[in-house]
Order: C-alpha cells, then sequence, then structure tokens
C-alpha cells in the first residue's frame, strides 16, 4: 500500500526566512500527491498536487513543491514565511490510480512562524 | 454552492451513547469519503461512497460504525455504543468522478468528544 512520512512534527521558522517541509512516499505505481493546510478546528485545503505532468508544482499561498522520482520525495516550500503561514501541513498519496481517491495522510508538520 | 457542510461542528457524548454526524458534499460531487483524525495524527480514510453505493470500507471501521448515503446525497456517519477512543476530527470530503478533476473537497469536519 502506498504511504508518506513526514519527519518532524513541528518546525519553527522565522517571518521573511524559507519553509521546507519534507515528505517522502511510497508506492508502487506512479504516484498522485498532495498538499493540504490545515488551520485549527478547520478541514483541509488543498495547497497543490502532482498529477504526472509538470514536476514543480505551484500552489496557493506562494507555495510550490518538486516531485522527484529518484528520491521518491515531494518536498514543499516557500521562500519567505509569513505570519499566516502557521498551521499544519499534511502530504498525501493517492492510493488509486486517477487522481485523487482514498487518501492516505503523513502525520503532518506543525508550523510555527517566529516573528 | 458553499463547499462540504458538515453538522454538528462539535458533540460531546457520555461513553455508551450512540451519534450521528451529517455531511453535505458539494452538489455535483458523486464520490463521497470519510476520514477520521485524531489528536497529532493526519486523517486515516474510514469509507467511501459513489453516489448511494458504498464502495469501500476499512478496517478502521468497526461494526459499531455505519455510514449511509441513502439517496446520494448527503452522508450520515453513525457510531453505536461510543467508546473513549472514539474521540477525533470526523472528516468528510467529496469529489467528481474518476477521470475529471479528481481533487478532493473537504468539510470543516466534527469533533466528537467521548467522556
Amino acid at each position: 500500500a502506498q504511504s508518506v512520512t513526514q519527519l518532524g512534527s513541528h518546525v519553527s521558522v522565522s517571518e521573511g526566512a524559507l519553509v521546507l517541509l519534507r515528505c517522502n512516499y511510497s508506492s508502487s505505481v506512479p504516484p498522485y500527491l498532495f498538499w493540504y493546510v490545515q488551520y485549527p478546528n478547520q478541514g483541509l485545503q488543498l495547497l497543490l498536487k502532482y498529477t504526472s505532468a509538470a514536476t514543480l508544482v505551484k500552489g496557493i499561498n506562494g507555495f510550490e513543491a518538486e516531485f522527484k522520482k529518484s528520491e521518491t520525495s515531494f518536498h514543499l516550500t516557500k521562500p519567505s514565511a509569513h505570519m499566516s503561514d502557521a498551521a499544519e501541513y499534511f502530504c498525501a498519496v493517492s492510493e488509486e490510480r486517477g487522481g485523487n481517491n482514498r487518501l492516505a495522510f503523513g502525520k503532518g508538520n506543525q508550523v510555527v512562524v517566529i516573528p | 454552492d458553499t463547499g462540504v457542510s458538515q453538522d454538528p461542528r462539535h458533540k460531546i457524548t457520555k461513553r455508551g451513547q450512540n451519534v450521528t454526524f451529517r455531511c453535505d458534499p458539494i452538489s455535483e460531487h458523486n464520490r463521497l469519503y470519510w476520514y477520521r483524525q485524531t489528536l497529532g495524527q493526519g486523517p486515516e480514510f474510514l469509507t467511501y461512497f459513489q453516489n448511494e453505493a458504498q464502495l469501500e470500507k476499512s478496517r478502521l471501521l468497526s461494526d459499531r460504525f455505519s455510514a449511509e448515503r441513502p439517496k446520494g446525497s448527503f452522508s450520515t456517519l453513525e457510531i453505536q455504543r461510543t467508546e473513549q477512543g472514539d474521540s477525533a476530527m470526523y472528516l468528510c470530503a467529496s469529489s467528481l468522478p474518476v477521470g475529471s478533476n479528481t481533487e478532493a473537497f473537504f468539510g470543516q469536519g466534527t469533533r466528537l468528544t467521548v467522556v
């Protein structure tokens, strides 16, 4: 079965600094990969997705992620952190061919932005 | 359409009681998913429907859990004889069929506390 690993449950970043969240996946088929953001007591909002087109994917709020098959990675970055980026971020892999169906999520990264 | 709607947002119940949650998906979405998210973890897949048919159930969905989608529109998730371990956020998501834009849209969740 497909799975996702996110290391470091809490990530602290200074305002204006680079945000880097790591995601490694395991999949027996070419994967569909996603990053979601969750604000307190809210549902999940899609940041971006990789669906076998361009390997560098741009999403909302200035985030982007690069799919690297050789490293089985899909790391999320943002050049300059903003206070509003404080939230929990989840990487996920689709467990069915054809897109965002049943999703397997990582444990998440809680991002804290330090003024 | 305002997106996926879940009701109630919060539910506190005594151990042993039954609870029922409702999810109203985006109107043209025929796929509907339920996930459970415990503290410090990513969401875990419970079950999904295509129209009124329940196509798959996770092993996490014990006999005390039942989900329905009687007319292929809204869905309910019932937990019988609740246990403290059932305390979690229950998330509903919906999507269009595979082959089109299959991004899953999440509701804000129902937070269940069993005391």
